[in-house]
């Protein structure tokens, strides 16, 4: 299957900093890439669809200021948690599809813990 | 209602048992259909993908009834490296294309 890195795996961070997760996609151009956030012991919440050169798609109650998103390439998007707090602390997932109606292939996750 | 509704279980089941997922989703204009699998603290990785004939991969079935807005995933002769939380997958339909997550169903195999 396609592959599909996100980087970092984990990270730890002060309250009020910023943190940046990078999502590539190794062996394809992406035309679509998702954001999700998973609680644990909940499932997978969409937080936004982001393609090429264009603008994210926020989900209802997702702070588009707070979760910035930038899909500068077919095969880059990036999410920046700004200001993190306490409650920013979860799992971040990033997937990306290749065409639609086709599966998505997910990056490993990055881990955030807000101290 | 949810857009893309399971039961989370958990299905607690002997070895060699038969087990049966079901999941039901809201938009009638849906038409791309998954199982992925998540294991604890990883990432979800795909099953398989769902179509409208049904399919099978080895111990693993899954169908579509589109009527009944539902898919279902059954699983033969469950082995302990099931054990997993099996997830339902839907695209959503408005202003862009997006897939929608099932709670997901978790599954325990024991001995």
């Amino acid at each position: 299957g396609a592959v599909v890195s996100q980087h970092p795996s984990r990270v730890i961070c002060k309250s009020g900093t910023s943190v940046k997760i990078e999502c590539r996609s190794l062996d394809f151009q992406a035309t679509t890439m998702f954001w999700y956030r998973q609680f644990p012991k909940q499932s997978l919440m969409l937080m936004a669809t982001s393609n090429e050169g264009s603008k994210a798609t926020y989900e209802q109650g997702v702070e588009k200021d707070k979760f910035l998103i930038n899909h500068a390439s077919l095969t880059l998007s990036t999410l920046t948690v700004t200001s993190a707090h306490p409650e920013d602390s979860s799992f971040y997932i990033c997937s990306a599809l290749r065409d639609l109606n086709t599966e998505a292939f997910f990056g490993q996750g990055t881990r955030l813990t807000v101290v | 209602r949810k857009e893309v509704e399971q039961d989370p279980g958990p299905f607690n089941v002997p070895e060699g048992a038969t087990v049966a997922f079901n999941c039901t989703y809201s938009n009638s204009a849906s038409q791309s259909f998954f199982w992925y699998r998540q294991d604890c603290r990883k990432e979800p990785k795909l099953l398989m993908s769902v179509y409208s004939s049904g399919n099978e991969d080895g111990r693993f079935t899954a169908q579509l009834n589109r009527a009944s807005q539902y898919i279902s995933l059954l699983i033969r002769d469950s082995k302990l490296s099931d054990s997993a939380t099996y997830l339902c997958v839907v695209n959503g339909v408005d202003s862009s294309y997006k897939l929608i997550f099932g709670s997901g169903t978790r599954l325990l195999v024991r001995p």
